[in-house]
């Protein structure tokens, strides 16, 4: 099983900031990894796929980047709406697995 | 609007069984493998099952195996999930997710609840 960490397990920033979010997965999953954003009660949504690819509608100050076993997650200028929970997930290799989520809160 | 919506969670004694369903309103459904994902309350995601477009190939997570059952009807647009022997560890909030084999979940329902306790 790939298991995937990410870091940090929290991060604080301010609004405008640029913050950035990593996962590492314990063996290479390719570019076979998705990010995902959810708010508090609602589901997960699609950001990333392919490690970089933005999924429909997804603004530009998302981007990704990595392969292999190293991944990161930029939001170039953080909006009030993208204070949330941030998940990794590779679907290179069964089962499909998750990271645990870095939440990115306001400073 | 392209959407999926879960219904039949409920409290279920340990032991117990209860069947979820989904149903797709506004894709083509029998294109598109499908899976359900667990949130434990607080807690992160979890891939349960998943099953391809035609529903012969299926699979699960070690968590579930011998367990739990899904299974798809696609002239009802419909994915299932038979969930049996329930414990007090499979209280989650399930949701239905487009995707399986080939790439990322692209759609998401809203989830419907499972708690199981005596």
């Amino acid at each position: 099983e790939a298991v995937m960490t990410q870091y940090p397990a929290t991060l604080s920033v301010s609004p405008g900031e640029r913050a950035t979010l990593s996962c590492r997965a314990s063996q290479s999953v390719s570019s076979n990894l998705a990010w995902y954003q959810q708010k508090p009660g609602r589901a997960p949504r699609l950001l990333i796929y392919g490690a970089s690819t933005r999924a429909t509608a997804i603004p530009a100050r998302f981007s990704g980047s990595g392969s292999g076993t190293e991944f990161t997650l930029t939001i170039s200028s953080l909006q009030f709406e993208d204070f949330a929970v941030y998940y990794c997930q590779q679907y290179n290799n069964w089962p499909r697995t998750f990271g645990q989520g870095t939440k990115v809160e306001i400073k | 609007e392209v959407q999926l919506v879960e219904s039949g969670g409920g409290v279920i004694r340990p032991g117990g069984s209860l069947r979820l369903s989904c149903v797709d309103s506004g894709f083509t459904f029998d294109d598109y493998g499908m899976s359900w994902v667990r949130q434990a309350p607080g807690k992160g995601l979890e891939w349960v099952s998943g099953i391809n477009r035609n529903g012969d190939n299926t699979g699960y997570a070690d968590f579930v195996k011998g367990r739990f059952t899904i299974s798809r009807d696609n002239a009802k647009k419909s994915l299932f999930l038979q969930m049996n022997s329930l414990r007090a560890e499979d209280t989650a909030l399930y949701y239905c997710a487009r995707g399986y084999i080939n790439g990322p979940f692209d759609l998401w329902g809203q989830g419907t609840m499972v708690t199981v306790s005596s």
